[in-house]
């Protein structure tokens, strides 16, 4: 089985374009998560969708920062006008369903923005 | 602010000898713990889980240990190997409503296996 598929794995933006961070989930998996890490630091949470829905979006900074995931297709994060300190890996994840159902989430290898 | 942390930022260990890794959570509802081990440039993968109707669980030169009275959780890897640096991670699922069925993450510990 194939794990949960990033890309692009390495994104070089100047400031002011937009960036899109694509993420396929495990096969059979419906939940999907979204988290951002600092270098040296821990992962944040950004995003909690199911297919069609966003269920937590208490992570996305206000402005800028958009989430999808539609019923075909990948989930997309998507950053407008980046700026430098958007710079960071963007790790999706994904579980067949609920965590508090007994499943586990797992992660893929990331996405590193870098804004020039 | 995380409410996962750990004691701990970085850790040396002999190689061969076992490693224990703690962290400290404030969430007592919370219900579901994950450690991750994440290597340079690689994302978070799972090693091992426990529920909070269990106090311990073990894996493959892995164990963790749940003290709910406390709110503490470790991991402990036996005869530590140099392929086990890295970053470990604990994160916890705080069960609750349906919007609260994410993982929050602690800031790590970084794991170095000395010679």
């Amino acid at each position: 089985n194939a794990g949960v598929m990033q890309n692009p794995r390495h994104l070089v933006r100047r400031r002011g374009q937009e960036a899109r961070l694509r993420c396929s989930p495990m096969k059979g998996h419906s939940h999907v998560y979204w988290y951002r890490q600092l270098p040296e630091e821990g992962l944040k949470f950004m995003v909690y969708l199911q297919k069609e829905n966003i269920i937590d979006e208490s992570g996305m900074p206000k402005e800028r920062f958009s989430a999808e995931f539609p019923k075909e297709g990948p989930s997309i994060l998507r950053i407008q006008q980046v700026v430098r300190g958007d710079s960071a890996a963007y790790f999706c994840a994904s579980s067949p369903g609920s965590l508090r159902g007994g499943n586990t989430i797992y992660f893929g290898e990331g996405s590193w923005l870098t804004v020039v | 602010g995380e409410s996962v942390g750990l004691h701990l930022p970085t850790l040396s260990v002999q190689e061969g000898d076992n490693s224990i890794i703690n962290c400290a959570y404030s969430n007592s509802a919370s219900d579901y713990f994950i450690w991750y081990k994440q290597e340079s440039g690689k994302g978070p993968q799972f090693i091992i889980d426990i529920r909070s109707n269990m106090d311990k669980r073990q894996g493959q030169r892995v164990t963790v240990l749940l003290n709910k009275t406390v709110k503490h959780l470790s991991l402990q890897i036996a005869a530590t190997q140099p392929g086990d640096s890295a970053v470990y991670f604990c994160a916890e699922n705080r069960g609750g409503e349906n919007r609260d069925d994410k993982i929050i993450f602690g800031k790590g510990t970084r794991l170095h296996i000395l010679p």
